[in-house]
C-alpha cells in the first residue's frame, strides 16, 4: 500500500515569506508526526497528532510555526515570516494507533530551502 | 532536553566486513529503534527493543537494549554494499498522552565493495 507521502519534495523560498508544507499519512493511521532534520544531525520533534488535535507541540521553536489536522488524516505544517535557520528537511511519520511502541513509517521529507 | 550519543559519527569498511555502532542516554528509556536512511528518504525502522537486556536480531542486523535502559547497540554482520546510508538510535519517549522519538546525529557508513 501507499506510504506516508510529502509534497512538495522541495521548496525554496525568500526570507520572510509563508510556505506550507503537507503530509499525507498512511491511510488508517491516526498519530501523525513532524519531526525537522537539519544537515548532519538526527529528525527533533515537532508536534503530534492524534487524530484531529495537537496532543504535544512543545517541539514547536516558535510562534511561527503552526500545525493542523483538520479531519484527523493529511496534516499541514504552516510556517509565517521564514528565516534562514528554517532551512531543513522536515519529516512527517504516521502511527496505526497511539499504542506504546507503535511504528512511526516516516516520509520522503520535504527539503525546505529559505534564502 | 534528553539527548542520545551515538558513536561513531561515521564508519569507512569493506564489504564482508562486520560494524558495530552504539548510542547512550543520560537518561532512560522504555523503548529503543534503530533506524536507517538512505538519501532523500526519511528514516526507515530496522529494530525495536521494548526490554532491557532484550538481544534482538533481523537478518544481518543485531541489537541490544543495554540493561540499564541507558544505551543500545547495533551490529551488522557481513556488511553488503546496500548497507551504505545513515544509522540513527531513537529512544521512545511516552509521557502525558504525547509520544515522540529523540534521535541521535547518526553514523553514515560506507562500504566499499
Amino acid at each position: 500500500g501507499a506510504g506516508v507521502s510529502q509534497t512538495p519534495s522541495n521548496k525554496v523560498t525568500e526570507k520572510g515569506k509563508y510556505v506550507e508544507l503537507r503530509c499525507d499519512p498512511i491511510s488508517g493511521h491516526t498519530a501523525l508526526y513532524w519531526y525537522r532534520q537539519s544537515l548532519g544531525q538526527g529528525p527533533e520533534f515537532l508536534i503530534y497528532f492524534q487524530g484531529t488535535g495537537a496532543a504535544d507541540d512543545s517541539g514547536l521553536p516558535n510562534d511561527r510555526f503552526f500545525a493542523v489536522r483538520p479531519e484527523g488524516s493529511v496534516s499541514t505544517l504552516k510556517i509565517q515570516r521564514t528565516e534562514r535557520g528554517d532551512s531543513a528537511v522536515y519529516l512527517c511519520a504516521s502511527s496505526l494507533t497511539t499504542q506504546s511502541g507503535e511504528t512511526q513509517y516516516f516520509g520522503p521529507g520535504t527539503r525546505l530551502l529559505v534564502l | 532536553g534528553q539527548q542520545l550519543n551515538q558513536s561513531p559519527q561515521s564508519m569507512f569498511i569493506q564489504e564482508g566486513e562486520d560494524v558495530s555502532m552504539n548510542c547512550t542516554s543520560s537518561s532512560i528509556f522504555n523503548t529503543w529503534l534503530w533506524y536507517k536512511q538512505d538519501p532523500g528518504e526519511g528514516p526507515v525502522l530496522l529494530i525495536a527493543l521494548y526490554k532491557a537486556g532484550e538481544l534482538t536480531s533481523n537478518g544481518r542486523l543485531t541489537a541490544q537494549f543495554g540493561i540499564t535502559r541507558k544505551d543500545s547497540f547495533l551490529n551488522i554482520s557481513a556488511s553488503i554494499p546496500s548497507d551504505v546510508g545513515i544509522y540513527f538510535c531513537a529512544g521512545l519517549i511516552t509521557q502525558g498522552g504525547s509520544e515522540k522519538l529523540v534521535f541521535g546525529k547518526g553514523m553514515k557508513l560506507t562500504v566499499n565493495p
